[in-house]
């Protein structure tokens, strides 16, 4: 079946360093995806979003890059920062309205 | 804060018990989402509203009753669940069907 996966589960960085998280994407008809951060006890968080007629997009201190021929999906976040230790985790919409699936989610730790 | 309220945001139930969750959007979005988040899997929709019409059910057992009486308010009715119900309850909204959806801060009902 279509799926959104993470290819890492754990991510530990350095504070400054930059981090890269990436999502691979199974279903072709996605033409739309989003970022999300989600810390402990909160709900998850819009980082970003990204539509399938561009490649990259740039916000705040981070960057999704999409690629269509491999279906593959990053963010980068800039000088990682202590606060931006969560869980983050992709969504995509299938091509349909309104339903998003998203991936389980990469932990990031940010040592300082 | 992200625009999205819940209440409670703790919840504690018998099996036998009959509970509500309330979600409340500030955004003027007209779509809004319920979701299960349970440990280590991903997120899971439950049920969409677009303009407080439901426009998505997703197999949800009838145990769990929305209502979206405008589109500002989303509750969630709960009656007779059980103990593999528990988790993080998670609502969120969006303005149209194609844009990010924001979330709430979720209630974490746990099922005795």
């Amino acid at each position: 079946g279509e799926s959104v996966g993470l290819h890492l589960p754990t991510l530990s960085v350095q504070e400054g360093d930059n981090s890269i998280i990436n999502c691979a994407y199974s279903n072709s008809a996605s033409d739309y995806f989003i970022w999300y951060k989600q810390e402990s006890g909160k709900g998850p968080q819009f980082i970003i979003d990204i539509r399938s007629n561009m490649d990259k997009r740039q916000g705040q201190r981070v960057t999704v890059l999409l690629n269509k021929t491999v279906k593959h999906l990053s963010l980068q976040i800039a000088a990682t920062q202590p606060g931006d230790s969560a869980v983050y985790f992709c969504a995509e919409n299938g091509g349909s309205n309104y339903k998003l699936t998203f991936g389980k989610g990469t932990l990031l730790t940010v040592n300082p | 804060e992200t625009g999205v309220t819940q209440t409670p945001r703790h919840l504690v139930m018998g099996m036998t018990n009959k509970k509500s969750l309330k979600c409340e959007q500030h955004l003027g979005h007209n779509a809004m989402y319920w979701y299960k988040q349970s440990a280590k899997k991903p997120l899971e929709l439950m049920f969409v509203y677009s303009l407080e019409e439901r426009v998505e059910n997703n197999s949800v057992p009838s145990r769990f009753s929305p209502e979206c009486p405008n589109s500002s308010h989303l509750f969630l009715h709960l009656h007779t669940l059980q103990p593999e119900d528990s988790a993080l309850y998670l609502c969120a909204s969006s303005q149209d069907r194609d844009r990010g959806q924001f979330f709430g801060p979720g209630t974490r009902l746990t099922v005795l």
